[in-house]
């Protein structure tokens, strides 16, 4: 089936930094979508993207659509404590869009 | 409420035991997602419902494992005959739509002695 890899696994950054993770399947996904997850929470939708080459920001938040369609970026600018937790990247297995494959995560951490 | 509500937060069983847990989706929601999440690990996806009816059970790691929804709200996740490797998070999301963007809650933690 298809698998989303992502890298880094994990993260130990410092306040202020910015930071990029990447998410490569080894199939085209037509949607790709950025989850990040707290202890003990739900993932919560960060960024939806839809079309090849699109990029996207919410916040310092910035993702982009791989123009291959196998691969999607997320950056965050200037990150602050509460951004850390797992990142998942995430698209649908298939063509109805009802089933998600999720990635195995980025944790990302931030030293004081 | 406002988003997912997933009940209960937590349950600690003992193995072979039944349990049942339950999804109250966003208000308006059609589509309802049940996926599962081992320690440390991404997310499995299970099944979904349209409305009433769940079209691909496929996902179901057993036939242990079951799911109904009611009224095109409620969703309850039954395990029969629990085993040590159920213990998990399971979530639940839903979405307006079939293939719109996915609404978690924070997931009923599992965990089988």
């Amino acid at each position: 089936g298809q698998q989303l890899n992502q890298s880094p696994q994990s993260m130990f950054i410092q306040e202020g930094e910015d930071v990029s993770m990447n998410c490569t399947s080894s199939s085209i996904f037509n949607t790709w979508l950025w989850y990040k997850q707290d202890p003990g929470e739900g993932p919560v939708l960060l960024i939806a993207l839809y079309k090849a080459g699109e990029l996207t920001s919410n916040g310092r938040l910035t993702a982009q659509f791989g123009i291959t369609r196998k691969d999607s970026f997320l950056n965050i600018s200037a990150s602050i404590p509460s951004d850390v937790g797992i990142y998942f990247c995430a698209g649908p297995t298939n063509f109805g869009n009802e089933k998600l494959t999720f990635g195995t995560g980025t944790r990302l951490t931030i030293i004081p | 409420g406002a988003g997912v509500s997933q009940s209960p937060s937590n349950k600690v069983t003992e193995k072979g035991k039944d349990v049942e847990l339950r999804c109250d989706p966003i208000s308006g929601h059609t589509a309802l997602y049940w996926y599962r999440q081992s320690l440390g690990q991404g997310l499995e996806f299970l099944i979904y419902f349209q409305g009433n009816s769940a079209p691909d059970k496929s996902g179901l790691p057993s036939d242990r494992f079951s799911a109904e929804r009611t009224g095109g709200s409620v969703s309850t996740l039954t395990i029969q005959r629990t085993q040590q490797e159920d213990s998990a998070v399971y979530l639940c999301a839903s979405s307006r739509l079939v293939g719109q963007p996915q609404h978690f809650g924070d997931g009923t933690r599992l965990s089988i002695l």
